[in-house]
C-alpha cells in the first residue's frame, strides 16, 4: 500500500485479555515508532525501531506492553492483561531516513482505537 | 521535561473566515517543528517541517511561522473551508528520533 496501514482499526477489549495491534509501514522505510495518545492528549512516544533492532522502549508504560518488528518491516505491539488505562488510540508511524528534520516527517497510520471494558 | 502546548485547545470558525493557533515548545536543544492535519477517521498528515529561525512555509491556504528564539510557532489557515475542519498538532523534535506533540488545535469550520 502507499500508506503506513494499521489494525484493526478498533478493539474492544475485556479487563485483563492480551491484544496485538499490528503496523504494516510504507516499504523500504527503515525506521517505525509506536505512539499512544490517551483521550485529551497529544500522542506520547512508546517505542523505536530501527529495522528489526528496537533501539527505545523508554515509553513503554510497563512490562505488560511488548512490541517486535522480527523482519524489519511488519511491527505488532501486544499488550498483556489489558487494564483501563491501556484504552488509548495507538499510532505505528514510519520514515525512510533518522526523521526530525527537512524532508525527515514520519508518515503515521490512522491508528488502532483500543477500548478496555 | 520538555513541554509543547498549543492554543486554543478547539474552536469553530465561519466558512471564509480566517483563523490562527499557536504551538509553544522549549527554546533550547531545537532542531525542528511539525505541524500535522488529523482529520476524523484518517491518519495524520504532515504540513510543514520548519527548522529555521523566521522561517516561513506556505501550503495553499496554510500558512506557518517559526520563533525559535521565543519557542513558537503559528498556524494561519486563510479563508476556512468546512474541509479544512480537523485537529492540528505540532510536535518538536530536538534532534532525535522522538517527536514530542502538543494535545492539538480541533478546527471546526461551519458552513
Amino acid at each position: 500500500g502507499a500508506g503506513v496501514s494499521q489494525s484493526p482499526r478498533y478493539k474492544v477489549a475485556k479487563r485483563g485479555q492480551d491484544v496485538a495491534l499490528r503496523c504494516d509501514p510504507i516499504s523500504g522505510h527503515v525506521s517505525l515508532f509506536w505512539y499512544q495518545q490517551a483521550l485529551g492528549q497529544g500522542p506520547e512516544f512508546l517505542t523505536y525501531f530501527q529495522n528489526e533492532a528496537q533501539l527505545d522502549k523508554s515509553g513503554l508504560p510497563s512490562d505488560r506492553f511488548f512490541a517486535e518488528r522480527p523482519e524489519g518491516s511488519v511491527s505488532t505491539l501486544k499488550i498483556q492483561r489489558t487494564q483501563q488505562e491501556d484504552s488509548a488510540v495507538y499510532l505505528c508511524a514510519s520514515s525512510s531516513i533518522y526523521p526530525g528534520g527537512e524532508g525527515g516527517s514520519a508518515f503515521f497510520g490512522q491508528g488502532t482505537r483500543l477500548t478496555v471494558v | 521535561i520538555l513541554n509543547v502546548e498549543q492554543s486554543p485547545q478547539s474552536l469553530h470558525v465561519q466558512e471564509g473566515d480566517s483563523t490562527n493557533f499557536t504551538c509553544s515548545f522549549p527554546s533550547s536543544n531545537f532542531y525542528a517543528l511539525h505541524w500535522y492535519r488529523w482529520e476524523t477517521a484518517k491518519s495524520p498528515e504532515a504540513l510543514f517541517v520548519m527548522t529555521l529561525n523566521g522561517d516561513e512555509k506556505k501550503k495553499g491556504r496554510i500558512s506557518a511561522t517559526l520563533n525559535t528564539k521565543e519557542g513558537y510557532s503559528y498556524l494561519y489557515i486563510k479563508g476556512s473551508q468546512p474541509e479544512d475542519s480537523a485537529t492540528y498538532l505540532c510536535a518538536f523534535n530536538s534532534g532525535t528520533y522522538k517527536y514530542i506533540f502538543g494535545t492539538g488545535t480541533r478546527l471546526k469550520v461551519l458552513a
